[in-house]
């Protein structure tokens, strides 16, 4: 059963700081890695990662992917209040579009 | 274009009731993913549609349906509804069924009495 497990649970950081989110993963047929950024309702797509060692970036947020090691990290720099968000991680192992995701990192930004 | 759609947005039914949920994808887009996300579970996949047929299928009773119709629009039924049931229902669009990203819509919020 494919498996993926994000870290950590929760992070609670200021305004500024710089946060690393880890997602570690075990899947019989790996294809592609997805972070979603969920605040109210819907996750909002951030990046897929297909390859290693390439990084992905947009903005204050980067993202890259260790398919040797099997995990992926999801960068934010100078955090703001509006990175607030549960971040979660995604894994697409099968033919098809079947995500299995991880539990989330709840990222709270105080000012 | 218009991100993905999700009608109802909330819904209050009983146990014993039957619900259907409807999607719209992305223009262009054919292949429609329903989740159902939980406190206690996270996010898991119901099933996947792509050309009108089901491609892929999580771990859920047969309670739960789905379908996909000419125009990528995606309908998910639950039929005999339990307290369990509630939850938010989220329906996601790709391109196509290869590696593509998947965009998620609104959801559907479910609450059996």
């Amino acid at each position: 059963e494919d498996k993926v497990v994000q870290s950590p649970l929760s992070l609670v950081v200021h305004e500024g700081d710089t946060v690393t989110l880890n997602c570690s993963y075990e899947v019989t047929n790996f294809r592609s890695l997805l972070w979603y950024k969920q605040e109210k309702k819907a996750p909002t797509f951030l990046f897929m990662l297909t390859s290693s060692g390439i990084e992905k970036k947009s903005g204050r947020l980067s993202s890259i992917l260790d398919k040797k090691e099997l995990f992926s990290i999801l960068n934010i720099t100078a955090t703001q209040t509006g990175d607030s968000a549960i971040y979660l991680c995604a894994v697409r192992s099968n033919a098809g579009n079947m995500l299995t995701f991880g539990g989330g990192t709840r990222l709270m930004v105080k000012p | 274009k218009a991100g993905v759609t999700q009608t109802p947005r909330y819904l209050i039914k009983t146990r014993g009731q039957q619900v259907t949920l409807s999607c719209s994808p992305i223009s262009g887009h054919r292949s429609v993913s329903w989740y159902q996300q939980t406190p206690g579970q996270g996010l898991q996949f119901l099933f996947e549609y792509f050309s009108e047929t089901q491609r892929n299928k999580g771990n859920f009773p047969g309670r739960f349906s789905g379908r996909q119709f000419s125009n990528s629009r995606s309908e998910m039924n639950v039929s005999t509804l339990e307290l369990g049931d509630s939850a938010l229902y989220l329906c996601a669009s790709s391109f196509q069924v290869t590696n593509n990203e998947q965009f998620f819509g609104p959801g559907t919020r479910l609450t059996v009495l």
